[in-house]
């Protein structure tokens, strides 16, 4: 059974940091990985797909790299601001292309 | 495209009542995922219907039950409400085993 888990749990940053958070995985075996942005009660908000075959996605600040031989993803924000402020989900999807979720990332980005 | 729509947005119910919670899929996807997610937890998996049929289920009681419309719409139910069932309840569409898009969720309080 797929096991993900996020370190940071919780991580609180001054404006203009550059950021990693971190998701590492049980199994290797994986069809793909995501990162996702919720805001508080709010729906997911997909950020980066990594298919298996690739090794990292860009968009904008957010670089996602993916080592599927340790089971580790990271997401580097670059320059961050207060409108990152969110929790972020890293979630592994396998032979069933059902992802499994981490318990995500709280980030605070203060002024 | 309106993307994925989730109905109602909240919802207050007793212990022991039902509840249905709607979900229409993004245009052109024929798959529907349910997730419940709890306070601080990551998404977790209930089940997934593509033409009309559950595919796949997670470790949900039959307590849990869908359906999923011609149109590809789908319903959620659960029956017997229990308090631990307060959560944030996510749908999440796609091409078949594509990349999912999920809904805004609706949230769900049991008393």
């Amino acid at each position: 059974k797929q096991e993900v888990t996020q370190i940071p749990a919780a991580l609180s940053v001054p404006e203009g940091e550059n950021l990693v958070l971190n998701c590492s995985f049980t199994d290797s075996a994986i069809y793909n990985l995501q990162w996702f942005r919720q805001d508080p009660g709010k729906g997911l908000t997909s950020l980066l797909l990594i298919q298996s075959s690739q090794r990292e996605q860009t968009s904008g600040r957010l670089n996602a790299s993916l080592d599927k031989s340790s089971g580790r993803s990271t997401l580097y924000i670059a320059a961050s601001q207060p409108g990152d402020s969110a929790t972020y989900l890293c979630a592994v999807a396998g032979g069933s292309y059902i992802p499994t979720f981490g318990r995500g990332t709280s980030l605070i980005v203060h002024p | 495209d309106a993307g994925v729509t989730q109905s109602p947005t909240h919802l207050i119910k007793t212990r022991g009542q039902q509840v249905t919670l709607r979900c229409s899929p993004k245009s052109g996807h024929d798959t529907v995922s349910w997730y419940q997610q709890a306070l601080g937890q990551g998404p977790q998996f209930i089940f997934q219907y593509y033409e009309e049929e559950e595919r796949q289920r997670g470790n949900f009681p039959d307590r849990f039950s869908g359906h999923q419309f011609p149109n590809y719409s789908s319903e959620l139910n659960v029956n017997a409400l229990l308090l631990g069932d307060s959560a944030l309840y996510l749908c999440a569409s796609s091409k078949q085993d594509n990349e999912q898009f999920f809904g805004p969720g609706t949230r769900l309080t049991v008393l």
